[in-house]
């Protein structure tokens, strides 16, 4: 594993259906970001979380719920995904843990929830 | 005001030619600034940071203007490579990142 990986690629869900993104950073960074991209609008963060153990809200969180167990991986979960959660889902991972540091990202995963 | 701002594009500009985007931000308490790189359904990518006045890589020149809360990326001698969605961010302690919807750069042969 080099740098952030995400998983599923993409994934077309039910709604009403329960989905786990996943998200694994290799570099050891503190910092750890979800974050949606809409067609027409910028990345909107989600959660992130400023080291292991801790998490925080986003601009948009409704809907999503995170956990840092540990330092490498931050999974997003949807209890019961909307139409309109449907976008692509990108993470990424900063080294610092204040906010400041340039952020690395992950290729996404594209969901699509009908 | 919005808390980053950018103007959406496209610029359609020859190859050859030098191109320049502005990003304004609102926030006075932002500490760092960088430009991304994000092409079609990709990851942004980093393309350079801005930790002073301004900072140089190859082509591509970024400024800040702290008193008037914008950055600024130059793009000299433009690649067909260089085609893609330059988007700009702006941070501060408190993980509220915002990032701007992005200008849209074509260019052409």
């Amino acid at each position: 594993i080099a740098g952030i990986t995400q998983a599923p690629t993409s994934q077309i869900l039910a709604a009403g259906r329960r989905m786990t993104l996943r998200c694994t950073q290799d570099m050891r960074h503190n910092a750890m970001y979800w974050y949606r991209q809409d067609l027409g609008l910028g990345l909107r963060l989600i959660h992130y979380s400023n080291t292991a153990g801790t998490t925080g809200k986003g601009e948009v969180p409704d809907g999503y719920s995170v956990s840092r167990a540990n330092t490498d991986d931050f999974p997003l979960t949807l209890a019961s995904a909307v139409p309109s959660q449907t976008s692509v889902y990108f993470c990424a991972s900063s080294a610092g843990s204040s906010g400041v540091d340039e952020q690395f990202f992950g290729p996404g995963t594209r969901l699509t929830v009908l | 005001r919005k808390e980053v701002e950018q103007d959406p594009g496209p610029f359609n500009v020859p190859e050859g030619a030098t191109v320049a985007f502005n990003c304004t931000y609102s926030n006075s308490a932002s500490q760092s600034f960088f430009w991304y790189r994000q092409d079609c359904r990709k990851e942004p990518k980093l393309l350079m940071s801005v930790y002073s006045s301004g900072n140089e890589d190859g082509r591509f020149t970024a400024q800040l203007n702290r008193a008037s809360q914008y950055i600024s990326l130059l793009i000299r001698d433009s690649k067909l490579s260089d085609s893609a969605t330059y988007l700009c961010v702006p941070l501060g302690r408190g993980f509220k990142t915002i990032f701007g919807a992005g200008t849209r750069l074509f260019v052409k042969a």
